[in-house]
């Protein structure tokens, strides 16, 4: 099993741009999210899903959109990208009856100048 | 916010010794987790403890949970150059929550030295 993958790892955007972080798990998990990581701040939650279909906002969802189309695929799309969206951007999964231990994707580095 | 806080921020030990981190959060509780992360890598999970359960052991790891002052500790016994990385705890905000909104602490960077 490959477990969470993201893509890209890197990303350079001009204020403005949009564009989307891809997410894939295969294990089945029907639970996903997506998170932010900036320095000093910890691991905040921008969107989850508990299944195909079904999404909701976390602590900080402004200028992302999130779908859920498919039990493997969660992408996170910037709408117009931001400096304050600069950050490092984790997606997780696990099924639902355990939430808490989630599997975290590698993680994609975003500057946005 | 429900976010924990880790204390302290940083912690430098030398090999063999024994790294104490700890998490204090706001609310009620139905979980807590403890994750690490390695320099430039994502979360791997380490120990989950249930609000009823006060002590969770996992091979060099001892995790406690006090309700009644809402914190939990992490111990590593032991300690190797190989547990360097940050430690975070995570919690949900406990009955009625809404499923899948967990709350992160900034973590403990913990350095262990040969």
């Amino acid at each position: 099993n490959a477990g969470v993958t993201q893509t890209p790892k890197f990303q350079v955007l001009k204020t403005g741009q949009s564009m989307t972080l891809q997410c894939a798990q295969d294990m089945n998990h029907e639970y996903m999210s997506w998170y932010r990581q900036d320095p000093g701040m910890g691991l905040r939650l921008i969107h989850y899903s508990v299944g195909a279909g079904i999404t909701d906002q976390g602590e900080v969802p402004n200028g992302y959109n999130v779908s859920r189309s498919t039990t493997e695929d969660f992408p996170l799309r910037l709408l117009s990208a931001a400096p304050s969206q600069t950050s490092v951007y984790f997606c997780a999964s696990s099924f639902t009856g355990e939430v808490g231990k989630l599997f975290f994707g590698s993680g994609t580095q975003l500057s946005v100048l | 916010s429900q976010q924990g806080e880790e204390d302290p921020q940083a912690l430098s030990i030398q090999e063999g010794e024994n790294a104490t981190m700890n998490c204090s959060y706001k609310t009620s509780i139905n979980n807590l987790q403890w994750y690490r992360q390695n320099s430039g890598r994502g979360l791997v999970h380490l120990i989950l403890i249930r609000s009823n359960e006060r002590e969770k052991h996992s091979g060099r790891l001892r995790v406690t949970l006090d309700t009644s002052k809402k914190s939990s500790s992490l111990l590593i016994t032991a300690s190797r150059a190989a547990d360097t990385a940050s430690y975070f705890c995570a919690t949900d905000a406990g009955r009625g929550s809404t499923l899948g909104r967990l709350y992160f602490g900034r973590g403990t960077q913990l350095t262990v030295w040969p």
